[in-house]
């Protein structure tokens, strides 16, 4: 199975300012999906965008999908320092495997 | 209750040993999850069970054994394991195993091998 490809591998921002970030991918998907991880625990779903959608928002977060150049985009705005964490994207393959993106590693300075 | 617990949070164990990890959600799921994640790396699929079944082997060493005792529980059963597979490992849960699903995690367990 393939992966997502995200970048920057790692970010670093002024609170207030907006965080983009990035994930590429190889085959077709039936969704893909972002989830945040704080200091290598659990990992908490922050949303999800099917492939026949183009943007979805979830308060400060705006998530855009292009099928055609196989590419997402997570974007932040006004960021916090509660904020920082690993962002990763996750593909949904046909058969139902939720695979990961590299991730990327977001901090937030105050 | 939206949570999904995973016990121990830490384990060390020898080469030789058999321990078990466990996970256990009340959500009324029927889908759960076994990922394993090295340090800086993203998760990797493990097993996936469906309805009490296992759904998804993604060709791990028989020296890990999933089981699903009933649908609220997980177990994953570790013998003969080797300093490699040292790693945080999540369980996870979701509604039905279907495709526009979310999964939920548990905190996981930081495991060590000696």
């Amino acid at each position: 199975s393939q992966q997502g490809e995200e970048d920057p591998q790692a970010l670093s921002i002024q609170e207030g300012e907006n965080a983009t970030m990035n994930c590429s991918y190889k085959t077709s998907i039936n969704n893909l999906q972002w989830y945040r991880q704080n200091s290598g625990r659990g990992l908490v779903h922050l949303i999800l965008i099917r492939s026949n959608e183009r943007e979805k928002h979830s308060g400060r977060l705006r998530v855009t999908l292009d099928t055609s150049k196989k590419s997402s985009s997570l974007l932040i705005t006004a960021s916090r320092a509660a904020d920082t964490a690993s962002y990763f994207c996750a593909i949904m393959e046909y058969g139902n495997k939720l695979v990961f993106g590299a991730g990327t590693i977001l901090r937030v300075k105050s | 209750d939206t949570e999904v617990t995973q016990t121990p949070k830490h384990l060390v164990m020898g080469m030789t040993n058999k321990k078990s990890l466990k996970c256990e959600q009340h959500m009324g799921h029927r889908a759960m999850y076994w990922y394993k994640q090295k340090a800086k790396k993203p998760p990797e699929l493990m097993f996936v069970y469906s309805y009490e079944k296992l759904s998804i082997n993604e060709s791990v060493p028989s020296r890990f054994s999933p089981e699903c005792p009933n649908s609220s529980l997980l177990n994953l059963h570790l013998h003969a394991l080797q300093p490699e597979d040292s790693a945080l490992y999540l369980c996870a849960s979701s509604q039905a195993g279907r495709a526009n699903e979310k999964l939920f995690f548990g905190s996981g367990t930081q495991l060590s091998v000696l």
